[in-house]
């Protein structure tokens, strides 16, 4: 039973590079969610996606920041011009149709220097 | 927006005593409370949860119960263990099935 996957694990990078992390949800579910932790917060909403559309964006998904999800399967979120505020983990999670249970990868954790 | 405040910050407690962590959430149509652990380094795990039809659940050691007229939900720990020891988040959700998280409750089990 293979639970989300996120690659990398871990990323450093200088600021003002461009990142991109990918996750690989649970097989055959069809929702897909991107969150952001930063220590000693909760995961806080970033994006959602049901199947290959995108429909609901956080406020906190600046304009620096894209999300894709291109077949309904694997997604992917860039991060534009890195700056110091977007070091944090960034957390994917699945849920099957139909349900409301969410699971989540062991996550990305992003330090920009 | 959703609103979900959990208490306490921080519990210490000895092994075998039972632990309790509280939250209250401020959007009347949240429908679904799950409750996270989350270990150092790792992505928060799915331990219970309970929907808004439902009053209590228990599972094994840990249950969960809710008052929908409060507001407010709790996670019960019995017979607490070391590998308890983590940060527990409480969650709420609504609209479309996007979680609002709680500040998390760091546990420590003492043996």
């Amino acid at each position: 039973d293979t639970g989300v996957s996120q690659n990398p694990r871990h990323k450093i990078t200088k600021r003002g590079q461009n990142v991109t992390f990918r996750c690989d949800p649970i097989s055959e579910h069809n929702r897909l969610y991107w969150y952001r932790q930063t220590l000693g917060q909760g995961p806080e909403f970033l994006t959602y996606f049901q199947n290959e559309a995108q429909l609901e964006k956080s406020r906190l998904l600046s304009d620096r920041f894209s999300a894709e999800r291109p077949k309904g399967s694997f997604s992917t979120l860039e991060i534009q011009r890195t700056e110091q505020g977007d070091s944090a983990m960034y957390l994917c999670a699945s849920s099957p149709q139909g349900r409301t249970e969410a699971f989540f990868g062991q996550g990305t954790r992003l330090t920009v220097v | 927006g959703e609103n979900v405040e959990q208490h306490p910050s921080t519990l210490s407690v000895q092994e075998g005593d039972s632990a309790v962590i509280k939250c209250t959430y401020s959007d009347s149509a949240s429908n679904y409370f799950p409750w996270y652990k989350q270990e150092l380094g790792k992505g928060p795990q799915l331990i219970i949860d309970i929907r808004s039809n439902v009053g209590e659940k228990k599972d094994q050691r840990i249950a969960v119960t809710l008052n929908k007229t409060a507001k407010h939900f709790s996670l019960h720990i019995t017979e607490t263990q070391p590998e308890d020891s983590a940060v527990y988040f409480c969650a709420s959700v609504s609209g479309y099935s996007t979680l609002t998280f709680g500040k998390g409750t760091m546990l420590l089990v003492s043996p």
